[in-house]
């Protein structure tokens, strides 16, 4: 079937603008995460949603970062007031929660590169 | 802290040859350890995952080798193609599924 999709594959936007990130994971995974990508760094956990219950928002950097995700499904990450910093690639990954498949398996999306000019 | 590091940062090596990358981790405790292919401007795609009592772990020409006792790890490419120019990645999980210590990566380009 289709695997994770993000939207835009590319971002330049001004500093002080406001960015929105759409993450569709594989239908049916019940976990999503994010993640940022920042040159020569390793992958940063941003934050977790796991059906229904509260998200893990302990990885976002600062109050300017918000994720939501409706009906379970889709997921839109926001940044309000991009800074230069905030350049990098950011990451979807889902996994299926409910016991088929390997439950450790997280399944990334091409990743949004965005631009702060 | 918990931290994995990888090394070498970047390597280059002829079609056919074998190479071997290594990772060493400190993060605690551990769960698992997993191996990542990330191809440029794709997402990672999971190679192997490791638990504590597994020593070691084949995909096909991609074989990973984990020391818990020493917490390193290493994955060894056998004959390898210019289609293995990539990133691979280590993972290395605390606990829970969202405690994700990620590498930096070693970046491999094969030449023919």
């Amino acid at each position: 079937g289709a695997g994770v999709s993000q939207s835009p594959s590319n971002k330049v936007t001004e500093k002080g603008k406001d960015v929105e990130l759409r993450c569709d994971p594989i239908s049916g995974h019940t976990a999503l995460y994010w993640y940022r990508q920042s040159l020569g760094q390793g992958l940063e956990f941003l934050i977790y949603f796991q059906g229904n219950s509260a998200p893990d928002k302990s990885g976002l950097p600062s109050d300017r970062f918000s994720a939501e995700r409706t009906g379970g499904s889709v997921s839109t990450l926001t940044i309000q007031r991009t800074q230069q910093e905030d350049s990098a690639v950011y990451l979807c990954a889902s996994s299926p929660r409910d016991g088929r498949g390997n439950p450790y398996e997280q399944y990334f999306g091409p990743g949004t590169r965005l631009t702060v000019t | 802290k918990n931290q994995v590091e990888q090394s070498p940062q970047s390597l280059i090596i002829l079609e056919g040859k074998n190479c071997t990358l290594q990772c060493n981790y400190t993060v605690s405790p551990f769960s698992n350890l997993r191996w990542y292919k990330q191809d440029t401007g794709r997402g990672p795609v999971s190679l192997t995952i490791m638990t504590f009592s597994e020593n070691t772990k084949s995909n096909g020409r991609y074989t990973a080798t984990l020391d818990a006792d020493t917490k390193q790890s290493s994955l060894h490419i056998t004959a390898s193609q210019l289609s293995d120019s990539a990133s691979y990645i280590c993972v290395v999980s605390s606990g829970g599924y969202n405690k994700l210590i990620f590498g930096a990566g070693t970046r491999l380009a094969v030449h023919p």
